[in-house]
Parts: structure tokens; sequence; C-alpha cells
């Protein structure tokens, strides 16, 4: 079974501008999640997708937002990029993203450095 | 607010000795608790996973124990080696189902 995708690997942007970071889960899961991760916040939770919903949310400002795909792809966008937005983005996917069995499988992450 | 610690933030050991990495959070209310490693610019990689329910998974030289009424965890590495080099994260997920993850504890594993 392939591993959770993540598209580009690298991204280099000016303030201001907006990004799109695309994730691709294990082939049958339903659960999409994002995280921030920075040297000085550590890992932080966005927000989580299931079924094209979004189940759950960090506290990060609205500019961060994020959609799911039918066929559970799912993709983040910032807008107004602030050079505090670089990072290391990662996905994870689970088959439901609920209940105590579920593991989390992590990609290997879009690095996003605003200029 | 679910807060969580990692101790100690670094460590370094010679390779073959018997190892143990903490994680302290401050709220019981969680459905599990998963430790995962994380090597340099990479993303994670899951190592054990233990129910609320449960007090301690193993996974050949990994044993992590969690203790809820005292808000800890243990991750035991035995025998350790060079490619057991890495950072490692605990993370909760509560009953809000968020994930919160602790800062890490950076290893390093001397040949």
């Amino acid at each position: 079974k392939a591993g959770v995708t993540q598209t580009p690997r690298y991204l280099i942007k000016t303030r201001g501008q907006q990004v799109t970071l695309s994730c691709s889960p294990i082939s049958g899961h339903r659960s999409v999640s994002w995280y921030q991760q920075t040297p000085g916040q550590g890992l932080q939770f966005l927000f989580e997708y299931f079924s094209e919903t979004q189940r759950n949310k960090g506290n990060f400002p609205g500019r961060f937002s994020g959609r799911q795909f039918s066929n559970s792809r799912s993709e983040m966008n910032v807008s107004t990029l602030e050079l505090g937005d670089s990072a290391l983005y990662l996905c994870a996917s689970s088959s439901y993203g609920t209940g105590r069995q579920e593991t989390q499988y992590f990609g290997p992450g879009t690095r996003l450095l605003v200029l | 607010k679910q807060e969580v610690t990692q101790i100690p933030a670094a460590l370094s050991v010679p390779e073959g000795e018997n190892l143990v990495l903490n994680c302290s959070f401050t709220d019981s209310a969680i459905y599990n608790l998963q430790w995962f490693r994380q090597d340099p610019g990479k993303g994670l990689t899951s190592l054990l996973l233990i129910q609320s329910s449960q007090r301690e998974q193993t996974s050949g030289r990994l044993n992590a124990s969690l203790d809820k009424s005292s808000g800890r965890s243990t991750l035991y590495i035995a025998a350790s080696q060079p490619g057991d080099s890495a950072t490692y994260l605990c993370a909760l997920r509560d009953y809000g189902q968020n994930f919160v993850f602790g800062p890490g504890t950076r290893l390093s594993v001397l040949p």
C-alpha cells in the first residue's frame, strides 16, 4: 500500500502571496489531518477532515483553510502569507480518525519558506 | 487546555545502553497516547499506540507505558543502536478529538 504523499515537497513564496498544499492519504483512509511544525512552537494541529467535512480545528487564524475531496485527497490553503508561516506542513491520514485504536500515518511534509 | 512536556529535551548515550524517555500531560481525559519518531527533515513514523484503558505496549526493543492518573508516559528503548538516533515525540488524542504533541526529545546514540 502506498503511503501518504504530499506535494510539493518544497516551496518558496513571498509575503502576501497565497499557497496551496496537497495531501493524498493512504488508500481507504477517510480522515486527513494537517499540522504545522516550527522550531519555536513544535507540532501544532491545524485541522482534520473526514468525508469532505471539517471535523476539528486548531487555534490558527482564518488565513489557514482546507478542504477534502470525495476521493479523500485534501488541500490546505494559506492566504496572505507571513514570514512566521515558514514551517514544515505535515499531513496525516487514518481510517476514521476516531476511536482508540486509530494510528495516524504521516506524509513526508511540505517545507514552506516565506521570504 | 492540555499541555504536554517531554524530558529530557536532548539525550546522548553510547551504543548498547538502555534508556527512558518521559512524556507528561496535564489532563488525563485522553483517548490514546502515541509515540512517534522523526528523522531530520522528515515526517513522523508511528512507534507505539497505547489506548487509554491500556497500561503498556511493546514492539521489539521498544516498550511504552501509560499512567493516566499521574499524567505520565515513558518510552523505554533497550540496547540502543545508532539507527535509533532521531527525535521522539509523544502525542495525545483528547476528548475533543484533537491531537496535542509534546516538544520532543532529540536522541543521539553514539557508536
